[in-house]
């Protein structure tokens, strides 16, 4: 089953704005990873964030992790129209060093 | 190789034929990991080996489907007698070793079947 939930589904947005998915869970966790996906096809890496971090940063990537709420963020600045794409938030269960857990995704549009 | 490399990238099937579909991982990747996924979903895990053994394969979802590592290097998915509801992408993933000691996965382009 997939504990972890993007919100929101589908983000619309101009080139240029800054754009934030977030993701929220149920069960503790080691880390929190984001990905993205261009047309439904492989997943790409972008960033990991370990439960004792709250901040992390690389290029135009922001994400956020608060442990107490089960909660994360992935923000975009600058959005570029090649940052259209869906993005996942896949959580590894603090009991598992193989599992991860994904959510449904978001969807993000970058008007030119 | 660079990069996972899953074959075929497509494959269209007619109701229960027998379809088989391959991953390649990074040259060195112990961990190797088999997701389905529907349009508008995350993946949804079916896999998982560590060499050549499943170290977990509780995502299979019936017996009709099966999957092989016997080097431990490439990886095959067998579906039998497939059904409509087959029909997602199938991605495959690989990583250095457990998730414990690497973090992050490695995806390849993912092979679409489409039953009809």
């Amino acid at each position: 089953s997939q504990q972890g939930e993007e919100d929101p589904q589908a983000l619309s947005i101009q080139e240029g704005e800054n754009a934030t998915m977030n993701c929220s869970y149920k069960t503790s966790i080691n880390n929190l990873q984001w990905y993205r996906q261009n047309s439904g096809r492989g997943l790409v890496h972008l960033i990991l964030i370990r439960s004792n971090e709250r901040e992390k940063h690389s290029g135009r990537l922001r994400v956020t992790l608060d442990t107490s709420k089960k909660s994360s963020s992935l923000l975009i600045t600058a959005s570029r129209a090649a940052d259209t794409a869906s993005y996942f938030c896949a959580l590894r269960h603090m009991d598992s060093n193989y599992q991860l857990i994904w959510g449904a995704g978001t969807k993000l549009i970058i008007k030119p | 190789g660079a990069g996972v490399s899953q074959t075929p990238s497509n494959k269209v099937t007619e109701k229960g034929k027998y379809v088989e579909l391959r991953c390649d991982p990074i040259s060195g990747h112990t961990a190797l990991y088999w997701y389905r996924q529907s349009l508008g979903q995350g993946p949804e895990f079916l896999i998982y080996f560590q060499g050549t053994g499943a170290a977990d394969d509780s995502g299979l979802p019936n017996d009709r489907f099966f999957a092989v590592r016997p080097e431990g290097s490439v990886s095959t998915l067998k579906i039998q007698r497939t059904e409509r509801g087959d029909s997602a992408v199938y991605l495959c993933a690989s990583s250095l070793g457990p998730l414990a000691n690497t973090g992050e996965l490695f995806f390849g382009e993912g092979s679409r079947l489409t039953v009809l």
